[in-house]
């Protein structure tokens, strides 16, 4: 089952503009974090954040999150064509650390 | 340090066979994840190996079982094929502890004739 959902399903850009995604969940959390997917191939980590913190920063990516809306966005600053691909959130509850809840993700296309 | 390796990475089978799939982990790390990706029903998680037990497993039915071995490998296996089986099942390795990543393989692709 999915944790929650994500919006927009879809977004178009033109190279060096922003884009943000954003991540809705349905239980508490221990942390959440977001991946890239490129089309037939697997998944990469993009970043992780705790239940605790509120805010991290990895070169151009942001992300926050909003544990009292249970939600979580990412920005992507300054979009590349390589950028594009599929982007998900997931995040893990209490001690199951091995187990990951995805959103339905987010298609981002950034036109050079 | 090499990556997450899956095993084929496609493979073609009919409706009531059985098949296997391959993940080698990271090395060192102990616990490794399964998951199934199809378009209707995106990511979901099967179960987690962590020092050859099954720690987490997901609402998948019977059919789907897994094992670990003592060098951290793991294999997935699915029997009594069926048309909704096709998908591509992804194997994500990590340290095992709070607060890690999940490091994934290509995944292999599963179509059901």
């Amino acid at each position: 089952s999915q944790q929650g959902e994500e919006d927009p399903q879809a977004l178009s850009i033109q190279e060096g503009e922003n884009a943000t995604m954003n991540c809705s969940y349905k239980t508490s959390i221990n942390n959440l974090q977001w991946y890239r997917q490129n089309s037939g191939r697997g998944l990469v980590h993009l970043i992780l954040i705790r239940s605790n913190e509120r805010e991290k920063h990895s070169g151009r990516l942001r992300v926050t999150l909003d544990t009292s809306k249970k939600s979580s966005s990412l920005l992507i600053t300054a979009s590349r064509a390589a950028d594009t691909a599929s982007y998900f959130c997931a995040t893990v509850s209490g001690t199951s650390y091995g187990k990951l809840t995805f959103g339905q993700g987010t298609i981002l296309t950034v036109h050079p | 340090k090499a990556g997450v390796t899956q095993t084929p990475r496609y493979l073609i089978k009919t409706r009531g066979q059985q098949v296997t799939l391959s993940c080698s982990p990271i090395s060192g790390h102990r616990s490794v994840s399964w998951y199934q990706q199809t378009p209707g029903q995106g990511l979901q998680f099967l179960f987690e190996y962590f020092s050859e037990t099954q720690r987490n497993k997901g609402n998948f039915p019977g059919r789907f079982s897994g094992r670990q071995f003592s060098n951290s490998r793991s294999e997935m296996n699915v029997s009594t094929l069926e048309l909704g089986d096709s998908a591509l099942y992804l194997c994500a390795s990590s340290s095992g502890g709070g607060n890690q990543p999940q490091h994934f393989g290509d995944g292999t692709r599963l179509s059901i004739l």
